[in-house]
């Protein structure tokens, strides 16, 4: 039981550049989350999923997107690359009903973007 | 607007002096208030969910506690391993969002 996993686990593009991070559980947690992570501040939500085939936007979710084809897996997709992006990407996956709280996380995808 | 705020940034204990971790948050509605642990490099991970006022848990050397509007995570006795960043975060009712605070780092020395 692997629990979440990020691929990759760093990344350097170039401005302009297009990437896809890639996000898997194996818990069969309905629910599915993309953060990024910046120095003094907390995680910010980018792009959610309550189920497969259905995503929703978070509280920063401009120059990302995001699909859900299949329960396992959720991708997070950057299309055109800005510095601004530079970042840790974490994803996250909780069960959905009563206990959708508790949020188990993957091991991150540190992001430079020059 | 839904808020968290940690306090304080960074805390330096010697083994053994047990402290608090503050966490101050406003939110319409709480539906929970979580703690993390987080390694560096690594991602966060779980250690309690509080529901409502007056709820404690406990795990080892951690104790959360919760009012109306903050929570504490007491460290008791901590060891060198307990060093680490601490995360509080809050999901409002009616939603799926998580507002993270920026996080405790906690360095204990031997």
């Amino acid at each position: 039981n692997a629990g979440v996993t990020q691929t990759p686990k760093f990344r350097v593009l170039k401005t302009g550049q297009s990437m896809t991070l890639l996000c898997a559980q194996d818990m069969n947690h309905e629910y599915m989350y993309w953060y990024r992570q910046d120095p003094g501040m907390g995680l910010r939500l980018i792009h959610y999923s309550v189920g497969e085939g259905t995503t929703a936007k978070g509280e920063v979710p401009d120059g990302y997107n995001v699909s859900r084809l299949k329960k396992q897996n959720f991708l997070l997709g950057l299309e055109s690359a800005a510095p601004s992006q530079t970042s840790v990407y974490f994803c996250a996956s909780s069960l959905a009903g009563r206990n959708t709280d508790t949020q188990y996380f993957g091991p991150g995808t540190r992001l430079t973007v020059l | 607007e839904d808020q968290v705020t940690q306090s304080p940034e960074a805390l330096r204990l010697q083994e053994g002096e047990s402290s608090s971790l503050n966490c101050s948050y406003t939110v319409s509605g709480l539906r929970g208030l979580f703690w993390y642990r987080q390694d560096p490099g690594k991602g966060p991970e779980f250690l309690f969910t509080l529901y409502s006022a007056g709820e404690e848990k406990e795990k080892e050397r951690l104790k959360a506690t919760l009012t109306k509007k903050e929570s504490f995570l007491h460290i008791t006795a901590p060891k060198p391993e307990d060093s680490a960043t601490y995360l509080c975060a809050v999901q409002a009712t009616g939603g799926f969002k998580t507002i993270f605070g920026a996080g405790t780092r906690l360095f204990v020395k031997a």
